[in-house]
């Protein structure tokens, strides 16, 4: 099945900072979100995301279809960004949604 | 409009028990998904549908069962329950777009 990697693994930013997470997937996908899972569980959608760039206030986003990777941006970190982060993907050609294994993201302030 | 509803919220399960998890939809989507999520850890993939009638196995089926019946209910079966089966279960709806329910968090004791 397909492989996504995200990194860093962990990310511990002071409020006001930037940052980047990654995601890396091995196969053409037809769909990428982006989901933050804040300290109470709940999965909330970022991003749908299968290629181009999009905007949303600090958090914005690129993939990279042809590359097989897609960015997370965060700017001006608040500590209601902290959570894990989560890329998940779906193949052309299958019907399953994969996630990788999250960043977790700690923002001090 | 409710989207994606799940029940229980909470449940304390007996060795050996046998219960049913609900999920059900109002956004009309043929693909529906479970989840589960240990603690510390990503979603894994139990189960998912694209439509009545049709269920697929996903990454970590064993000791769950399913049905689709309707387009709007997708309920998930466990058995014989074991403490392996602790966790937080997620359903999520989306034929693009995936969207997330609440989460049921699962005790087995």
């Amino acid at each position: 099945g397909i492989q996504v990697e995200q990194s860093p693994p962990d990310l511990i930013l002071q409020e006001g900072a930037n940052s980047t997470l990654r995601c890396n997937f091995s196969d053409s996908v037809n769909n990428l979100q982006w989901f933050h899972q804040n300290p109470w569980g709940q999965l909330i959608n970022l991003f749908y995301i299968p290629s181009g760039t999009k905007q949303n206030g600090r958090l914005s986003a690129t993939t990279v279809a042809t590359e097989r990777y897609s960015l997370l941006y965060i700017s001006s970190s608040q500590t209601t960004d902290s959570g894990v982060y989560f890329c998940a993907v779906r193949l052309y050609y299958d019907y399953k949604l994969s996630f990788g294994a999250g960043t977790t993201v700690t923002v001090r302030a | 409009n409710a989207g994606v509803t799940q029940t229980p919220k909470f449940r304390i399960l007996k060795i050996g028990q046998s219960m049913t998890l609900q999920c059900t939809q109002d956004m009309n989507h043929n693909y529906m998904y479970w989840y589960r999520q240990d603690p510390g850890m990503g979603l894994k993939l139990i189960y998912y549908s694209v439509g009545a009638g049709i269920t697929d196995k996903g990454e970590v089926p064993n000791g769950y069962n399913v049905s689709r019946s309707t387009t709007e209910d997708f309920p998930l079966r466990l058995e014989l329950a074991a403490p392996s089966q602790t966790s937080v279960y997620f359903c999520a709806v989306g034929d693009s777009e995936a969207f997330f329910g609440q989460g049921t968090r699962l005790t087995v004791v």
